[in-house]
């Protein structure tokens, strides 16, 4: 098993670009997440999905979008790049809700 | 609004030196506390998942034990390879695939 996958690793993005994250995982896994960590905040949740077709919010939604069409794949989506979207994007997924498995991350920075 | 507390920030500890790492926590009914190792540019890696007051979990070197307020992580006898930041995260009770996260303890372990 590959586990949780994403891409790209790294990502310069110019102010008001648009671009999807991907994620994928090969455990079957209902539950997914995107968390974005940044120097001082922790880990902090953006959205998340329960099952194909089920998504929510998270702590810190807003200019992200995402869609679970499939159990394996959760992109994110970025509408209009700004700045304070620089990060580190994490994708997880999780067989039962609780203990989740991360991926390697993406390294956006927004100029 | 469930919060965790890391401390301390960072810990440097010589080969041998055994310590404890502390991660302080209010939930609204606790479903899990869970630990994560992460390494520089790497995702969190699970480590445990704790979710009554006076569990207690082995892997290796490290024990991770909760009270209803504060979950240790103890480091017995430390190895170089033990150095990484140390990530605690708490999932409220009628939530799923939700996680709170501290900001973590930066471990350094010298020989």
């Amino acid at each position: 098993n590959a586990g949780v996958t994403q891409t790209p690793k790294f990502q310069v993005l110019k102010t008001g670009q648009s671009m999807t994250l991907q994620c994928a995982q090969d455990m079957n896994h209902e539950y997914m997440s995107w968390y974005r960590q940044d120097p001082g905040m922790g880990l902090r949740l953006i959205h998340y999905s329960v099952g194909a077709g089920i998504t929510d919010q998270g702590e810190v939604p807003n200019g992200y979008n995402v869609s679970r069409s499939t159990t394996e794949d959760f992109p994110l989506r970025l509408l209009s790049a700004a700045p304070s979207q620089t990060s580190v994007y994490f994708c997880a997924s999780s067989l039962t809700g609780r203990e989740q498995y991360f991926g390697p991350g993406t390294r956006l920075t927004v100029t | 609004e469930d919060q965790v507390t890391q401390s301390p920030e960072a810990l440097r500890l010589q080969e041998g030196e055994s310590s404890s790492l502390n991660c302080s926590y209010t939930v609204s009914g606790l479903r899990g506390l869970f630990w994560y190792r992460q390494d520089p540019g790497k995702g969190p890696e699970f480590l445990f998942t704790l979710y009554s007051a006076g569990e207690e979990k082995e892997k290796e070197r490290l024990k991770a034990t909760l009270t209803k307020k504060e979950s240790f992580l103890h480091i017995t006898a430390p190895k170089p390879e033990d150095s990484a930041t140390y990530l605690c995260a708490v999932q409220a009770a009628g939530t799923a695939s939700k996680l709170t996260f501290g900001t973590g303890t930066r471990l350094q372990v010298t020989l």
